[in-house]
């Protein structure tokens, strides 16, 4: 069965960087694109962005462009969101789901608090 | 950026009623649009996608319809289970992939 189970919650002061993971199992993982998607507290969703888990491009919504990073390990099939220059509304819940958003990982718990 | 508005924001029924969804478009979606359910505590789960088409396991109580701008989800008999918030989501042509803000179904 297709399962994402993402890293643990984090807690980072605010200019510091987090780095997330996704790791897949029970599907062909280089076939699906990866999104990420977060929510911060009480609020609606916001989709970050995706990475083609293939060829590794990448494509952010502008409001993240030069602070998020997405990356991959096709090796342990595994994907990456990094978010640097961390601010107190970055505070959110932040999930993995593989295109097209059909399946979601159990979202990881990002705080930042000085 | 395509913005989606999702009305009501909260529904008020009770288990058995139907409960009728709405999502607009601020521009033509074609059909690339999908609808997902979240429960406090939980990740989203996708409900419909393409406008119109149930994801592997959804019950067919969940109906969704429309194209272009406007569309609806429909739940034709509320189960207890039901009662959660909605959220509608497209995917036309260039990112970014944008969510509307919800809408919640609440037990009255």
């Amino acid at each position: 069965q297709v399962q994402l189970v993402q890293s643990g919650a984090e807690v980072r002061k605010p200019g510091a960087s987090v780095k997330v993971s996704c790791k897949a199992s029970g599907y062909t993982f280089t076939g699906y694109y990866m999104h990420w998607v977060r929510q911060a507290p009480g609020q609606g969703l916001e989709w970050m962005g995706w990475i083609n888990t293939n060829r590794g491009d990448t494509n952010y919504a502008q409001k993240f462009q030069g602070r998020v990073t997405m990356t991959r390990d096709t090796s342990i099939s595994t994907a990456y969101m990094e978010l640097s220059r961390l601010r107190s509304d970055d505070t959110a819940v932040y999930y993995c789901a593989r295109n097209p958003l059909d399946y979601w990982g159990q979202g990881t718990l990002v705080t930042v608090s000085s | 950026e395509i913005v989606l508005t999702q009305s009501p924001a909260t529904l008020s029924l009770s288990p058995g009623e139907r409960a009728t969804l709405s999502c607009r478009a601020s521009q033509s979606v074609s059909s690339y649009l999908a609808w997902y359910q979240q429960k406090p505590g939980q990740a989203p789960r996708l409900l419909i996608y393409d406008a119109s088409n149930r994801a592997t396991g959804i019950p067919p109580r969940f109906s969704g319809s429309g194209s272009g701008t406007d569309f609806t989800l429909t739940i034709s008999s509320l189960e207890p289970e039901d009662f959660a918030v909605y959220y509608c989501q497209q995917r036309s042509n260039l990112p970014p992939w944008t969510f509307g803000q919800g809408t919640k179904v609440e037990i009255k």
